[in-house]
């Protein structure tokens, strides 16, 4: 079974220019989670789509954060523009279903720093 | 709001030798979920072992097992007869029963010297 795919796997850019990350879920996995993993963190949950739909939101940055998952299936998180405190790793993850009776799968993450 | 607290940042032992990682949370859900995960340098994140809070009957996944105290909102990480593919940062995190994701405690590095 192919495990949860991520491009690109790292991006170097400048502040104020704008990136986007790709993920595509183990297939069947209704649900889908981007993370934002900071150097010497934990990850914190960015957004969470059920299918197409998004279930959470609430910790990312709208101003200049968006994300999509088109059909319920492939996803791309953008940053625009970028902030330096924006380097970090962002990690998808996939799962059949939310909470946690579910085991998340993760994906190898996209590496970002803003210079 | 749920928080994860893990106070031990690195950890270093011997191979062979059982280690102990430490992790306390606060929830306000009366069903939850506990999980431990392990990324190794460079590698992806994996899941070690998981806790169902309504389930007295600690975890256990081979040489990975759990003490959780439900009361102390404490739960921790026993791996015994350690092995050097066991280093790696381990993170503790919790869900909701409901459709929540994941929060994440800070991390322990884990070291594992031959």
């Amino acid at each position: 079974e192919a495990g949860v795919a991520q491009s690109p796997r790292y991006k170097i850019i400048e502040k104020r220019q704008s990136v986007a990350f790709w993920c595509n879920p183990i297939s069947g996995h209704a649900t889908l989670y981007w993370y934002q993993q900071i150097l010497g963190q934990g990850p914190k949950l960015l957004i969470q789509f059920q299918n197409n739909g998004v279930v959470d939101d609430s910790q990312l940055p709208k101003d200049r954060f968006s994300a999509e998952r088109l059909k319920g299936v492939d996803s791309t998180l953008k940053i625009q523009p970028a902030k330096l405190e924006d380097s970090a790793v962002y990690l998808c993850a996939s799962s059949l279903g939310g909470g946690g009776s579910y085991e998340q799968y993760f994906g190898p993450g996209t590496r970002l720093t803003v210079t | 709001a749920q928080t994860v607290t893990q106070s031990q940042p690195e950890m270093s032992v011997q191979e062979a030798e059982t280690v102990t990682l430490s992790c306390t949370y606060d929830t306000s859900e009366s069903n939850y979920y506990l999980f431990w995960y392990k990324q190794p340098p460079s590698r992806q994140m994996i899941l070690v072992i998981r806790q169902e809070a309504y389930k007295q009957q600690n975890a256990t996944e081979n040489r990975f097992s759990v003490n959780f105290q439900k009361a102390a909102k404490s739960f921790s990480l026993k791996i015994s007869d350690s092995q050097l593919g066991d280093t790696a940062m381990y993170f503790c995190a919790l869900a909701g029963g409901g459709a929540d994701g994941l929060t994440f405690g800070k991390g322990t590095h884990l070291i594992i010297q031959p």
